[in-house]
C-alpha cells in the first residue's frame, strides 16, 4: 500500500534553516509528481512546492518562494524540502502528498502523508 | 494568483440531511478543481478530482459539479462519519490554492 512517512521537523529559531524529508513506499515514486502542503495550527490547508516525477519542473507558493527548495531523489524513494531564512508565519504541519497523475503533474492529491511539525520561535 | 472563495464557512447540519458547499474561482479554471476531506487530527482524504470525478473507495453520496468559476460539492444523505472540515482546491495554475474550509457540524 501506499505509504508516505515525513520527518525533519522540530522547534527552529527565525532565520535558521531546516530540512524535511519524505520517504514513499509502496507505488513507482518515479512516476509521480510530489508536493508539500502546510497547515498552520487551527488554520487552513496551503500548497507550499512541487517537483515533477523527472525534477524537471518545480513551482512555489509565493510565500517560499526564494526561501524554500523542493528536490527529490528517485533512488531514495524521497523527497526534501529545504528550508531557510525561517519565519514565526512559517510554523505548520508539513505534509507531502502524491500527485494523482503519472508521467506529469496534476496537481491534485491522492495520498498524503500525517505531517511534521515545524515550529519558529 | 487565482483565488478561491469557499462557503460556508461552517455548516450545522443532521443525519440523513442533504448538503451542499460551494467555492467559486477569481477567474475561469475550466474543471480544474478538487475536493477534500479531513478529520480532527488526520491528514485530508481526495474525495472529488476534476470537477465530478469521485475517487475510488468514496462514498457514492458525495458528488461534485461545476465548471468555470462555480463548483458545488454535495452530500446526498449526511452519515455521523461525514461531520468534518471539507476544502476546495484549484489545480489550474500555480500556486495552486485552496478553499478557506467549511467545517461540517452535528445539529
Amino acid at each position: 500500500q501506499v505509504q508516505l512517512v515525513e520527518s525533519g521537523g522540530g522547534v527552529v529559531q527565525p532565520g535558521k534553516s531546516l530540512r524535511l524529508s519524505c520517504a514513499a513506499s509502496g507505488f513507482t515514486f518515479s512516476s509521480y509528481g510530489m508536493h508539500w502542503v502546510r497547515q498552520a495550527p487551527g488554520k487552513g490547508l496551503e500548497w507550499v512546492a512541487v517537483v515533477w516525477y523527472d525534477r524537471s519542473r518545480e513551482y512555489y507558493a509565493d510565500s517560499v518562494r526564494g526561501r524554500f527548495t523542493i528536490s527529490r531523489d528517485n533512488s531514495k524513494n524521497t523527497v526534501y524540502l529545504e528550508m531557510n531564512s525561517l519565519r514565526p508565519e512559517d510554523t505548520a504541519l508539513f505534509y507531502c502528498a502524491r500527485d494523482i497523475c503519472t508521467g506529469g503533474c496534476c496537481y491534485s492529491f491522492d495520498y498524503w502523508g500525517q505531517g511534521t511539525l515545524v515550529t519558529v520561535s | 494568483d487565482i483565488q478561491i472563495t469557499q462557503s460556508p464557512s461552517s455548516l450545522s447540519a443532521s443525519v440523513g440531511d442533504r448538503v451542499t458547499i460551494t467555492c467559486r474561482a477569481s477567474q475561469s479554471i475550466n474543471r480544474n478543481l478538487s475536493w477534500y476531506q479531513q478529520k480532527a487530527g488526520k491528514a485530508p482524504n481526495l474525495l472529488i478530482f476534476a470537477a465530478t470525478s469521485l475517487q475510488s473507495g468514496v462514498p457514492s453520496r458525495f458528488s461534485g459539479s461545476g465548471s468555470g468559476t462555480d463548483f458545488t460539492l454535495t452530500i446526498s444523505s449526511l452519515q455521523p462519519e461525514d461531520f468534518a472540515a471539507y476544502y476546495c482546491q484549484q489545480s489550474y495554475s500555480s500556486p495552486y490554492t485552496f478553499g478557506q474550509g467549511t467545517s461540517l457540524e452535528i445539529k
